[in-house]
């Protein structure tokens, strides 16, 4: 199974300012059709996830620009340029590469 | 506007068995892979099955194969969970999600295994 590791694992960000979080997968997540199926989902508080990016960096319908997704291979970040209040929450990345689906432990961004 | 609702959960005794639901709506639910996604406070987001447009090609976690069915019903818009032989380790929140994007989540149902 690819193993997702996610760092840091706690982000106490001042808001306006920029947040980012990296993703590292056990093993290249490029599929054999080339694509890189490499998403970032937010959780906020008693909500489900919402898909923010897919394949690395393609914003997700309604994600403000303020989010953006870089990265090749096994290394991935997520990056907000100014936080806001209302992106408090959990941060996950997950690869679909390859079954079994596997999640990053998931980053709490909290405001300082 | 997109919807998918999760049904079923509940407080099951550890060896018994529980049905979970989920109810598509507002799009085109044939056209659509699903998965079935659980968390835990202590193991987060976990995947567990997944199911073709069709039903024909399905997967699932070690952790849930050989106690676990997923399947599905495109004439009720509908994705099923039947689930035997649970264990306290199956509590969670079960959630469906569409699409190999999974870009649309349900709200949950809550799953609580014990005696």
């Amino acid at each position: 199974d690819i193993v997702m590791t996610q760092t840091p694992l706690s982000s106490p960000v001042t808001l306006g300012q920029p947040a980012s979080i990296s993703c590292r997968s056990s093993q290249s997540l490029v599929h054999s059709d080339g694509n890189t199926y490499l998403s970032w989902y937010q959780q906020r508080p008693g909500q489900p996830p919402r898909l923010l990016i897919y394949k690395i960096s393609t914003r997700f319908s309604g994600v403000p620009d303020r989010f953006s997704g870089s990265g090749a291979g096994t290394d991935f970040t997520l990056k907000i340029s100014r936080v806001e209040a209302e992106d408090v929450g959990v941060y996950y990345c997950m690869q679909a590469t390859q079954f079994p689906r596997t999640f990053g432990q998931g980053t709490k961004l909290e405001i300082k | 506007e997109v919807q998918l609702v999760e049904s079923g959960g509940g407080l099951v005794q550890p060896g018994g068995s529980l049905r979970l639901s989920c109810a598509a709506s507002g799009f085109t639910f044939s056209s659509f892979e699903v998965n079935w996604v659980r968390q835990t406070p202590g193991r987060g987001l976990e995947w567990i099955s997944y199911i073709s447009t069709s039903g024909r090609t399905i997967y699932y976690a070690d952790s849930v194969k050989g106690r676990f069915t997923i399947s599905r019903d495109n004439a009720k818009n509908s994705l099923y969970l039947q689930m035997h032989s649970l264990r306290a380790e199956d509590t969670a929140v079960y959630y469906c999600a569409r699409g190999s994007g999974f870009d649309s989540w349900g709200q949950g149902t809550l799953v609580t295994v014990s005696s």
